[in-house]
């Protein structure tokens, strides 16, 4: 059965300070992967998706996710955060969508 | 484009209503919808996938009689949660594709507070 975990359930950092959202998925056979973002009482976002290609993919608010086949990590990181990115994000795993516990993002001034 | 609306986001009934609530594909066809439910502090589990036309396929541990849904378009599927109790009161999330193989697109959620 597929699982997906994220190691960390809650990550506090400084605004403007550098933060990795950790993910591992656990499918061997061909995956796609998935970063969605949930603000409090509302519904999940997509933020970025692996699906084929290169094995970095970026989103359009600054955060960017590696594909690494060896380690089966998709970990989430952003150089820069600010106060806004503070939410719950979810990794997910494709083929029947599978999400990982979230963590929660947050950005203190 | 993909947007997804989900009606009402948020519910107070008491115990033993039935409440339903509606997911909309607003500018795509959906295929296939998802029904996910949400606890506090929790990921999203998914309670079933539905297809238009035909019958929705449920999650293990999942109530079909109580939880039921209908896929009656390729935009529109509702969920009613019959004879609602506390333990139903949960955050629940629809979310909809134009097909298998494509992306889940989520709606906003509904909270439901059964009193």
């Amino acid at each position: 059965a597929q699982s997906v975990t994220q190691l960390d359930s809650q990550v506090p950092v400084f605004e403007e300070a550098p933060v990795e959202l950790r993910c591992n998925y656990s499918s061997s056979v061909s995956v796609y992967l998935f970063w969605y973002v949930q603000y409090p009482n509302q519904g999940l976002q997509l933020l970025l998706k692996y699906l084929s290609g290169s094995t970095l993919v970026e989103s359009i608010n600054g955060f960017e996710a590696e594909f690494n086949k060896s380690q089966t990590s998709f970990h989430l990181r952003k150089p820069s955060v600010h106060i806004s990115d503070t939410a719950e994000y979810f990794c997910a795993e494709e083929g029947k969508l599978t999400f990982g516990q979230g963590t929660i993002l947050t950005v203190h001034p | 484009g993909a947007v997804v609306s989900q009606h009402p986001s948020w519910v107070i009934c008491k115990s033993g209503t039935s409440v339903k609530i509606e997911c909309r594909s607003l500018d795509f066809q959906a295929t296939t919808m998802f029904w996910y439910r949400q606890f506090p502090k929790q990921s999203l589990m998914l309670m079933a996938t539905s297809n238009e036309g035909s019958k929705a396929t449920y999650e293990q541990g999942v109530e079909k009689d109580k939880f039921l849904i209908n896929h009656a378009s390729l935009t529109l599927s509702t969920l009613t949660v019959t004879s609602a109790h506390p333990e139903d009161s949960s955050f629940y999330i629809c979310s909809a594709s134009r097909d298998d193989d494509q992306p889940q697109h989520f709606g906003d959620g509904t909270r439901l507070s059964i009193l």
